[in-house]
Order: C-alpha cells, then sequence, then structure tokens
C-alpha cells in the first residue's frame, strides 16, 4: 500500500523559513518523479514544485521560484520542500504527490498525502 | 501562462448525468487528468490521460477531451460523488497547471 506522510508544518513568521518532509513507503521511491501540491483554505489546488527521481530535473510554480527548494533522498524514501523568506500568502496545506512517471512534468498524481499545514502569520 | 477554466459549481439529481468541463486553449492537444477531493480529504485521482480510469474507480466515472474542452462525466450519479473536482494539466511554459476546480453538488 503507497504511504505518503508529511510533516514539519507549523506556525511561522513571515520572512522566516520551515523545511517539510514527506516519507513515502509503498513502492520503489526512487522510481517515480515527486512533487509539492498545495491548498490554501477554502482555496484550489497549486502546484508548488516537482523532481524527477534522480534528482536530474526540478521545476517550480513562479509564486515560489527563489524562495523554496525541493530536493529528495532516495536512501531515506523522503521528499523534502526548504521554504525561505514565507509570506502569509504561502499560508496553506501542502500535499506530498507521486508522480506517475519517473521524469519530472508531463504526468499526473496517483498518490497524495494527508497534507501538513504551513501558517505565516506574525 | 497556460490557463484551465471549469465552473464553480455544478448540480445534479441523483441518478443523472453529471458534466463538469475545463477549458483550456487548444486543451485537445494535452493530456488532461481528474481529480476528486471530498471534504477534510485529499485529492484522489479519478481519470488520467484523458479517459483512462485508476483501479477502483467506479466506470460511471468517464472523460472525454477534443478541441478547448475537456469534460468528466459521472453517470448515475450518487450521493457519494459530491465533492470538489479539479483537472489538470501539463504546459511546457506553465509546468503543471491546476483548474480552479468545481464543487459537484448532489440534489
Amino acid at each position: 500500500e503507497v504511504q505518503l506522510v508529511e510533516s514539519g508544518g507549523g506556525l511561522v513568521q513571515p520572512g522566516r523559513s520551515l523545511r517539510l518532509s514527506c516519507a513515502a513507503s509503498g513502492f520503489t521511491f526512487d522510481d517515480y518523479a515527486m512533487d509539492w501540491v498545495r491548498q490554501a483554505p477554502g482555496k484550489g489546488l497549486e502546484w508548488v514544485s516537482g523532481i524527477s527521481w534522480n534528482s536530474g530535473s526540478i521545476g517550480y510554480a513562479d509564486s515560489v521560484k527563489g524562495r523554496f527548494t525541493i530536493s529528495r533522498d532516495n536512501a531515506k524514501n523522503s521528499l523534502y520542500l526548504q521554504m525561505n523568506s514565507l509570506r502569509a500568502e504561502d499560508t496553506a496545506l501542502y500535499y506530498c504527490a507521486k508522480g506517475s512517471a519517473a521524469g519530472y512534468g508531463q504526468d499526473y498524481f496517483d498518490y497524495w498525502g494527508q497534507g501538513t499545514l504551513v501558517t505565516v502569520s506574525s | 501562462s497556460y490557463v484551465l477554466t471549469q465552473p464553480p459549481s455544478v448540480s445534479v439529481a441523483p441518478g443523472k448525468t453529471a458534466r463538469i468541463t475545463c477549458g483550456g486553449n487548444n486543451i485537445g492537444s494535452k493530456s488532461v487528468h481528474w481529480y476528486q477531493q471530498k471534504p477534510g480529504q485529499a485529492p484522489v485521482l479519478v481519470i488520467y490521460y484523458d479517459s483512462d480510469r485508476p483501479s477502483g474507480i467506479p466506470e460511471r466515472f468517464s472523460g472525454s477531451n477534443s478541441g478547448n474542452t475537456a469534460t468528466l462525466t459521472i453517470s448515475r450519479v450518487e450521493a457519494g460523488d459530491e465533492a470538489d473536482y479539479y483537472c489538470q494539466v501539463w504546459d511546457s511554459s506553465s509546468d503543471q497547471v491546476f483548474g480552479g476546480g468545481t464543487k459537484l453538488t448532489v440534489l
């Protein structure tokens, strides 16, 4: 059974940093791309970032480019999102999602975690 | 940037057919994927590559894509189908893109 468990969310002040983690199990982690998707309270889904199986290809939404960094550790079956210079508009539930292919992009998300809540407020 | 447009809401009576559209410039040339999200839950993939169904998704769910509109069709709608539905595509200039979502209400 595929499981994705996010952690690391919390309340943080504007301008500070936070690192999210996603622990994956139930599939061969290094065979697939992984992504982060967020959902602000009461709003729709917004893709944040994606990374290919070997970290060779990475992408970011314009809204987070230059502030967020995605990474993965295939030995630990884990995905990460380093979030710097956080803003109030980054407040959202952050989902870890498994890509359907090894390469990042041009795929869909076949499994999702339950999300970790990030609240940016002073 | 590439934009996907969905109606904010669709209402349907039980047993009838619901159609949720997703509009985009020449979307027919792209692969469209659909997700169902019930309140307080993570999204679930219901259609991929325009019309394929993951295992476990009822045959009542189907999809089509042509021209500037992709459509998710839910036949014989049940109360349990009430949820938000999102379309998604990959675009070379915009990366992964989601539609704004459609709230399906079962009357």
